[in-house]
């Protein structure tokens, strides 16, 4: 068990739907991070939030919001979703904000996500 | 760009064996390295990392070997046991306070019994 939860753990919507993914860090961790594994591809970095502040952003469509809680929580928000969100969407936790050999990521289980 | 790859999707190997799991980068900036091992409905589980000023990190029985001119890292499995079947991320990272992981695709290791 990383320590790291993300509640659902499947989600089955349609087109044009918005959904909301959460992740609760583990304790005492202050980075949350979100990617999303779809088929046959690795893990695509989406963003980064630090303490609350957004610190690093990927390749995260405008359609797709996230945020950080007082409590560390995060939500990741995913509106208007096409078929092609179709994902695995996985998030990570890590004490520090930055790289390196001192910030190891801690994944959670993630999240299935399925738009028909 | 695909800045980490692993170029072989899967590898099969019999247990007791070596397994040698490859993974090619081509950013310079890259200067720390990691696998991941994820089992199927699980998420990445931090395994083993070197850094850029290593060229070899042992645990047990897995080692990362880190060749900076090529540009080139792998990681050695002995012996191979069923367990160890999953599929392994490479991925890698700068050090600065906005450095991000970048990922593999991932190989698929099978190891026979």
């Amino acid at each position: 068990d990383s320590g790291v939860t993300q509640t659902p753990k499947h989600l089955i919507t349609a087109t044009g739907q918005r959904v909301t993914l959460r992740c609760s860090p583990r304790s005492g961790d202050l980075s949350v991070y979100w990617y999303q594994q779809s088929l046959d591809q690795g893990l695509q970095f989406l963003i980064q939030y630090y303490n609350g502040e957004e610190r690093a952003k990927g390749n995260i469509l405008e359609r797709f919001s996230a945020q950080q809680f007082p409590d560390l929580h995060s939500e990741l928000n995913l509106s208007s979703l096409e078929l092609g969100d179709s994902a695995l969407y996985f998030c990570a936790s890590s004490s520090r904000g930055g790289g390196g050999a001192k910030n190891i990521q801690y994944f959670g289980a993630g999240t299935r996500l399925s738009v028909l | 760009d695909q800045q980490v790859k692993q170029n072989s999707p899967s590898l099969s190997v019999q247990e007791g064996r070596i397994s040698i799991l490859n993974c090619d980068y081509t950013n310079s900036m890259f200067d720390y390295f990691l696998w991941y091992k994820k089992y199927p409905a699980e998420g990445p589980t931090f395994l083993i990392s070197i850094s850029s000023i290593k060229d070899k990190n042992e645990d047990g029985r897995f080692t990362v070997f880190l060749n900076k001119s090529a540009k080139h890292l792998s990681l050695h499995i002995v012996p191979s046991q069923p367990g160890d079947s999953a599929v392994y991320f490479c991925a890698a990272t700068g050090t600065g306070a906005n450095s991000k992981l970048t990922f593999g695709k991932g190989i698929t290791l099978s190891v026979r019994p």
